[in-house]
């Protein structure tokens, strides 16, 4: 069956980066995008950005625009979510998520920011 | 895009029918989905384009609407349907979630 599987859960301090990964199985991993969403704790949910996986063409949120990148690996179906010069306020869980319908998610990948 | 759901939260009893309406900023034809999501756990999409249930999904779960206005609406509510509930336009970019409407139990 078609799985997103993420990877587990980082502690990381405040100027450092994070890198998310989200291995996909189950379907041709160049047909669909790959999206990222975050939820801070107790908050609702945050866009982020796509991957095409197809070429590895992205975009973000203009909130994270310069402090994200998005990057696949075509040999092993994962996608990657790196980000950058990590704050206190980027504490929350990252979800990939596939297609712009946002049919399938990853289980989720909390990650706390602190000094 | 703006979206915007009512109400942010409602007590409601098993059996009860619910409705949770979700509203954006300009025209987004049909190009929402509805998701739950149970503390703890990953959102799960229920509805996609507006009104078609994901396979799997109960079918006491509907969504309706096009343009700006979107319901989902939930015929008989089981104990399992405790959660939040967030839409999602995907018309255009930025992608943007609703707020969230939490059900619980009255």
């Amino acid at each position: 069956q078609v799985q997103l599987v993420q990877s587990g859960a980082e502690v990381k301090k405040p100027g450092a980066s994070v890198k998310v990964s989200c291995k996909t199985s189950g379907y041709t991993f160049t047909r669909f995008f790959i999206h990222w969403v975050r939820q801070a704790p107790g908050q609702g949910l945050e866009w982020m950005g796509w991957i095409n996986p197809s070429g590895g063409r992205s975009s973000s949120a203009q909130t994270f625009q310069g402090r994200i990148t998005m990057t696949r690996d075509t040999s092993t179906s994962t996608v990657y979510m790196e980000l950058h010069s990590l704050r206190s306020e980027d504490t929350a869980v990252y979800y990939c998520a596939r297609d712009g319908t946002f049919d399938i998610w990853g289980q989720g990948t909390k990650v706390t920011v602190s000094s | 895009i703006q979206m915007t759901q009512s109400p942010s939260s409602l007590s409601a009893s098993v059996g009860d029918r619910v409705t949770i309406t979700c509203r954006a900023s300009q025209g987004i034809r049909d190009d929402l989905g509805w998701f739950q999501q149970k503390p703890g756990g990953a959102p799960k999409r229920l509805i996609y384009t507006a009104s078609n249930l994901q396979s799997g999904v109960p079918s006491r779960f509907s969504g309706s609407g096009s343009g700006t206005e979107f319901t989902l609406t939930i015929s008989s509510l089981q104990p399992e349907d405790f959660a939040t509930y967030y839409c999602l336009q995907h018309h255009s970019y930025p992608f943007t979630f609703g707020p969230g409407t939490k059900v619980d139990i009255k």
